[in-house]
């Protein structure tokens, strides 16, 4: 089965500044990547995806951006964090079939919890 | 377009209590895909099942079991003598088939407090 990596797992960030999140995914080749975000209230909102190297399809129009250089990499950024992009980040990966699993399935890393102040 | 509805915003228990975590989706599709993730303090969403459209069999796995009933369009969640480890946030989703981006349609979430 796949693994998902994220770093970093905390990050405090002053209002202004760059953003550089981490994905990496491990035990599988060519899956589709995500990125979410949850806010405090529990809601999962998707942010990008991405069916391939390159290729980015964002789904709700913000502050930041995607990237996916190589096929098992996935990066979000923004050039100037506002107050409203604190929350937790999810980076998902769909993978390789498994008991009771599709190819569809998405398996989710440990997450990032940004705070802007 | 799709939409998943959890209306058990949160449900609080006592330990050994079975409870039932309601889901309820909408969609135009024929063939789509059901899931369950458990979302534990940590923050990681941890898969739980998965079933296609095509497969009304009731599933069950050691105290867990999941009711799939197209004709309410229902995919509803029961843990049997819950633990306290059972205590987190319990997302259902949908995925329709078709295309290759898999999204998956969120329903808010239901928190699920065991109490010992």
């Amino acid at each position: 089965s796949q693994t998902i990596h994220q770093w970093p797992a905390t990050l405090v960030q002053p209002v202004g500044s760059p953003l550089s999140l981490e994905c990496t995914v491990e035990g599988t080749s060519n899956p589709n990547l995500y990125w979410y975000r949850q806010a405090a209230g529990r809601g999962l909102q998707l942010l990008f995806y991405s069916v391939g190297i390159g290729q980015i399809s964002s789904e709700v129009p913000q502050n930041l951006s995607a990237s996916r250089p190589q096929d098992r990499q996935f990066i979000l950024s923004s050039k100037k964090l506002l107050l409203s992009d604190s929350g937790f980040y999810l980076c998902a990966g769909t993978g390789v079939a498994g008991a009771g699993s599709g190819t569809d399935t998405q398996y989710f890393g440990p997450g990032t919890r940004l705070t802007v102040l | 377009a799709q939409k998943v509805t959890q209306a058990q915003t949160e449900i609080s228990v006592v330990e050994k209590e079975d409870v039932t975590l309601d889901c309820v989706y909408e969609t135009r599709d024929t063939t789509y895909y059901l899931f369950w993730y458990k979302q534990p303090p940590s923050g990681e969403l941890v898969f739980l099942i998965r079933r296609n459209s095509f497969d009304e069999q009731n599933e069950i796995s050691g105290r867990y079991s999941w009711n799939f009933q197209k004709s309410t369009s229902s995919f509803n969640f029961t843990i049997t003598a819950s633990q306290v480890v059972d205590s987190a946030v319990y997302f259902c989703a949908l995925s329709e088939s078709g295309g290759s981006n898999y999204k998956l349609t969120f329903g808010k979430g239901t928190l699920l407090t065991v109490n010992p």
